[in-house]
């Protein structure tokens, strides 16, 4: 079954950097696009950022510039580069199965909690 | 304050029926037909439940089914039951840069 599973968040300082990743599992991982959705504590969900299968991106505009999306089709992984961070960058990142075309996230990953503070 | 706009809450006794609603704009919901909801039990990853506006994913119960009218969409669970206490989001394809965009969210109750 499809499996997506996120690591390397923690506490950082702003202005600091971090880098999640993702590991799928369970399906053809070349056949889909992959994003980044986020949620604030207590708040709703926000698309972060995605990338095709070829490696073409998209940001949303509060990350852009400072977000950087990259996979490894041959390591199966998903990954997230942070830097610059926020106060408002604190949430829980998760990874998930994208259809671009039905702007649909159908499988997610079980999160990975950022927390930006000094 | 976000794009799609639904009820912070909605409430019901188990058996009843409700519906949540999700307003947007001719740019998302009433010019595309992809809205999708999404459930989320306290603590865990979101759950894709309807897409493209009335499709169930295998292993979805029929008790939940969505519809669209205009710029409006809508989530209806029937035969209200204690497991379906959950936020639900629903989300719409947009013409916008965004490609995406999301509702508030909405706590179910079931009394």
């Amino acid at each position: 079954q499809v499996q997506l599973v996120e690591s390397g968040g923690g506490l950082v300082q702003p202005g600091g950097s971090l880098r999640l990743s993702c590991a799928a599992s369970g399906f053809t991982f070349t056949d889909y696009y992959m994003s980044w959705v986020r949620q604030a504590p207590g708040k709703g969900l926000e698309w972060v950022s995605y990338i095709s299968s070829s490696g073409r991106t998209s940001y949303a505009d509060s990350v852009m510039g400072r977000f950087t999306i990259s996979r490894d089709n041959d390591k199966n992984s998903l990954s997230l580069q942070m830097n610059t961070l926020r106060d408002e960058d604190t949430a829980v990142y998760y990874c998930a199965r994208t259809s671009r075309l039905r702007a649909l996230f159908d499988w997610w990953g079980q999160g990975t909690l950022v927390t930006v503070s000094s | 304050q976000s794009a799609l706009t639904q009820p912070a809450s909605v409430s019901g006794s188990p058996g009843q029926s409700i519906t949540i609603s999700c307003t947007g704009t001719s740019s998302d919901i009433g010019g595309h037909d992809y809205v999708s909801w999404y459930q989320q039990h306290p603590g865990k990853a979101p759950k894709r439940m309807v897409y493209d506006v009335i499709k169930r994913p295998a292993g979805v119960s029929n008790r939940f089914s969505g519809s669209k009218s205009g710029n409006t969409a809508s989530l209806t669970i029937s035969g209200l039951q204690a497991e379906d206490e959950a936020d639900y989001y629903c989300s719409s394809y947009t013409s916008s840069s965004t490609f995406v965009v999301f509702g508030g969210g909405t706590k179910l109750t079931v009394l």
